[in-house]
């Protein structure tokens, strides 16, 4: 069976600083990784996938697979990226898996 | 585009008695969910469609929760009869391919008293 583990259920950081969200997984088979984010007032979305590579709002996450980690990380936090973010898994190389999110961790960035 | 429409998006009932939701994904997305979020946890996956056949229903109570994708579109979620534990936000998602990225409606507020 597949988990995600986000250990901090809040987080907060000053305007500037670097922001780390931690996710833990455990699957036994090859997975795909996503980070979800829900802004205030809006709908859970799309922040970034593992395969893509790329860095969105400029956060990043490498997949570690030695680790079974995806961490979110931005080196400058802005006001803007206060939100919910939730880390989840597809099992990868089925063609019907399902996506299992984490708990879920609140990023407050203060002014 | 338009996203995906759930309604109704806050309904308030007592226990024992029973709610339905509705469920309008993005035109042409093969792939819809239903998952249900309790306050404080992440969404959990209660069914998921590809077209209008049920491709995993393994969270899903199935003495009291039952779904349906009619004609391959169209969702409905009913509770018969609901518990005090199923007040929770029920979250329909759709998707262009079964893993693809997921897009999420505003939720359907459950609160049973």
């Amino acid at each position: 069976a597949q988990r995600v583990t986000q250990p901090e259920k809040l987080l907060s950081v000053f305007k500037g600083a670097p922001v780390e969200l931690k996710c833990n997984y455990s699957y036994s088979g090859s997975p795909e990784l996503f980070w979800y984010v829900q802004y205030s007032r809006q709908r859970l979305q799309l922040l970034l996938r593992h395969i893509s590579r790329e860095s969105i709002k400029g956060f990043t996450a490498d997949l570690n697979k030695g680790e079974t980690s995806f961490h979110l990380k931005k080196p400058f936090a802005q006001e803007e990226d206060s939100a919910m973010y939730y880390c989840a898994l597809h099992a990868g190389g089925t063609s019907y898996g399902k996506l299992t999110f984490g708990q879920g961790t609140i990023l407050t960035v203060h002014p | 585009e338009a996203g995906v429409a759930q309604s109704p998006r806050y309904k308030i009932i007592e226990k024992r008695q029973s709610v339905a939701f509705w469920c309008n994904p993005i035109s042409g997305h093969a792939t819809l969910y239903w998952y249900q979020q309790i306050l404080g946890q992440g969404p959990k996956l209660l069914i998921q469609f590809q077209n209008n056949g049920v491709v995993d229903d393994s969270q899903l109570p199935k003495d009291r929760f039952s779904a349906e994708r009619l004609k391959g579109v169209d969702s409905t979620l009913k509770i018969q009869p609901a518990k005090l534990e199923d007040s929770a936000v029920y979250l329909c998602a759709s998707s262009l391919v079964s893993v693809g990225e997921l897009f999420f409606g505003e939720g359907s507020r459950l609160t049973v008293l």
